[in-house]
């Protein structure tokens, strides 16, 4: 079964800074990985995602994610972090789901990522 | 173009009760999926739909749930008999094809609050 952790319930970091939020998985076969943000009273939206390749992926609004499959981590980083980045950043792999196929989401519990001016 | 829809936004009922929670997804998208969200922990898959068949249900949490989707559009996911424990954020989301390399869509979500 796979799994995914967001050691992290939250990180503090002054506008500005570079951010990390961390993310390590475990998964049978290829790992499929997926950064998403979720704000206040609304349904989670996409940033990023790996499925093959280069290892840094880039995203929406300035934010990437370095690929390592040595340390099984999927940290989302961002070079200058914004006021208006605070949010709750879900990680998830994918898996093919045993039964009929479909890629089901396993999501970590959240990391919730404060800015301050 | 529009994206992932849901109705209602809130929805309150009485323990025992039936209720019936709808998900719009994006135009073309065959594939679609319901999770669950309770307070403070990640989504929880729910069941996968592809086309108008259930091709995975083993999320589902027990037999008072139940999903369609008859013309493999709108689903509608129903929980009969409601227990304050099935209080949470239902969360909708569809993809292009449902391979494991899609992208999905997530729609704002139910809140649902059983008293």
């Amino acid at each position: 079964a796979q799994s995914v952790a967001q050691p992290e319930d939250q990180v503090n970091v002054a506008e500005g800074n570079p951010l990390t939020v961390k993310c390590t998985y475990s998964v049978s076969g290829n790992p499929y990985l997926f950064w998403y943000v979720q704000y206040p009273n609304r349904g989670l939206q996409f940033l990023l995602k790996y499925i093959t390749g280069d290892n840094l992926v880039k995203g929406s609004y300035g934010f990437e994610a370095e690929f390592n499959k040595s340390q099984t981590s999927f940290h989302l980083k961002k070079p200058s972090a914004l006021v208006s980045d605070s949010a709750l950043y879900f990680c998830a792999v994918s898996a093919w789901g045993l039964t009929g196929g479909g890629n089901k989401l396993t999501f970590g519990t959240g990391t919730q990522l404060k800015v301050e001016l | 173009g529009a994206g992932v829809s849901q109705t209602p936004s809130n929805k309150v009922t009485e323990k025992g009760k039936y209720v019936e929670l709808r998900c719009d997804p994006i135009s073309g998208h065959t594939a679609l999926y319901w999770y669950r969200q309770s307070l403070g922990q990640g989504p929880e898959f729910l069941i996968y739909f592809q086309g108008t068949g259930a091709a995975d249900d083993s999320g589902l949490p027990n037999d008072r749930f139940f999903a369609v989707r008859p013309e493999g559009s709108v689903s509608t996911l129903k929980i009969q008999r409601t227990e304050r424990g099935d209080s949470a954020v239902y969360l909708c989301a569809s993809s292009f094809e449902g391979l494991d390399t899609d992208t999905q869509y997530f729609g704002p979500g139910t809140r649902l609050t059983v008293l």
